[in-house]
């Protein structure tokens, strides 16, 4: 059973432009999450998508978006990049109620 | 005052001895989790648990409800559970809303 693929692995970007990462969940999950880790910061919960609607937000900028498409794919997007959204984006899928399965991560650079 | 706090912070122990990692909450929740992540990044859920005891192997998590409190234990530790181990918890029933404790970072020397 494959598990939780997040893409890209690594990026770099500039201030000011905008990114857009991916995540595809354990198949038949529908529950995707993202969390933001910073070494100051630690995890933060970003958002939560269920069967392609919004279903819970964290305390973040609308700068950070999401969605989720019919198969369960999730995408978040970050404008107007900031030096201080370098930080290692973590997606996890699971069953409703279960426990959570997470991706690698993708480690976003800001220069 | 974070609504998750663990304890120690870091840790240090040599191969063989009984680990044991602490977590308080403050906050009502549906369900507690413990994480491990290795360097690179990923994180691999080890135990999710709303009441009791669960073994897996040489960890053991507990949770008292009561005194929002939960004990993460490793028997006959090895250089291979070096790793950052997370306490978690959903506040949310049945949804991926976590919010994390800071971690604690795990050195098992040979």
């Amino acid at each position: 059973k494959a598990g939780v693929t997040q893409t890209p692995r690594y990026l770099i970007k500039t201030r000011g432009q905008q990114v857009t990462l991916s995540c595809s969940p354990i198949s038949g999950h529908r529950s995707v999450s993202w969390y933001q880790q910073t070494p100051g910061q630690g995890l933060q919960f970003l958002f939560e998508y269920f069967s392609e609607t919004q279903r819970n937000k964290g305390n973040f900028p609308g700068r950070f978006s999401g969605r989720q498409f019919s198969n369960s794919r999730s995408e978040m997007n970050v404008s107007t990049l900031e030096l201080g959204d370098s930080a290692l984006y973590l997606c996890a899928s699971s069953l409703e109620g279960s426990e959570a399965f997470f991706g690698q991560g993708t480690r976003l650079t800001v220069v | 005052k974070n609504e998750v706090e663990q304890s120690p912070q870091n840790l240090t122990a040599q191969e063989g001895e009984f680990i044991t990692i602490n977590c308080s909450y403050s906050v009502g929740i549906s369900a507690l989790h413990w994480l491990q992540q290795h360097p690179g990044g990923g994180i691999v859920s080890l135990f999710m648990l709303s009441s009791g005891k669960k073994k897996h192997g040489r960890l053991i998590a507990t949770i008292n409800i009561q005194e929002k409190h939960s004990s993460l234990h490793i028997t006959a530790s090895h250089p291979r559970d070096s790793a950052v181990y997370i306490c978690a918890v959903s506040i949310i029933q049945g949804a991926q809303k976590l919010v994390f404790g800071q971690g604690t970072r795990l050195t098992i020397n040979p």
